[in-house]
């Protein structure tokens, strides 16, 4: 049970280049989330999904889009990646909340990404 | 207006010893949880305690207490019998159950530092 999963680790990009981050979670869990985590501040939520197929924007989702087409996994894309984009990036799951333990997001351990 | 206030951006404790980190919060929602993160200097997100809205009593979790004063909107958290291994960022965070998404608010973080 690996829980949840981010790839890559690490990435350094040049502005305007593109890239996915993946999340991947295996405790069947409906809801998923994408933070970013600038220094010095708490998570910021950038979009969520609810469920396969659906996706919602958080508080500062200008720059990326997301995709659920699996349960498990949750994309989260830079299209044209910009130096205000440097953070380090987090993804959550959880249980449909109301349900037990549904009130627990379970974090993956961060993708910290550079833009140069 | 901030939602989460955590106004200690550093403390020191001395090993052995016990500390309180503080953390306001402001909702209208009458059902919400509480909850407190470590990240460590290794970046990951652990999960340590919550408190729901409704719940009657004061949350624990081994070293780990929530000082929930609802009339006062706060949510402190003790950590009795301080280690070395404490060290580390607290997050204070809120979920709302008013809204669909049941993201996590975070509040800035406090660093704590454990001496020996």
């Amino acid at each position: 049970n690996a829980g949840v999963t981010q790839t890559p680790k690490f990435r350094v990009l040049k502005t305007g280049q593109s890239m996915t981050l993946l999340c991947a979670q295996d405790m069947n869990h409906e809801y998923m989330y994408w933070y970013r985590q600038d220094p010095g501040m708490g998570l910021r939520l950038i979009h969520y999904s609810v469920g396969e197929g659906t996706t919602a924007k958080g508080e500062v989702p200008d720059g990326y889009n997301v995709s659920r087409l699996k349960k498990q996994n949750f994309l989260l894309g830079l299209e044209s990646a910009a130096p205000s984009q440097t953070s380090v990036y987090f993804c959550a799951s959880s249980q449909r909340p109301g349900t037990p333990w549904g009130y627990e997001q379970y974090f993956g351990p961060g993708t910290r990404l550079t833009v140069t | 207006a901030q939602k989460i206030t955590q106004t200690q951006p550093g403390m020191f404790v001395q090993e052995k010893e016990a500390v309180t980190l503080d953390c306001t919060y402001d909702t209208s929602d009458p059902s919400y949880g509480l909850f407190w993160y470590k990240q460590p200097s290794s970046g990951e997100m652990i999960f340590l305690i919550y408190q729901g809205s409704y719940d009657q009593q004061n949350a624990t979790e081994g070293r780990y207490s929530l000082n929930f004063q609802k009339a006062r909107k706060s949510a402190n958290l003790v950590i009795s019998a301080s280690q070395l291994g404490d060290s580390a960022m607290y997050f204070c965070a809120m979920r709302e159950g008013l809204d669909s998404s049941y993201k996590l608010i975070f509040g800035s973080g406090t660093r704590l530092l454990v001496r020996p």
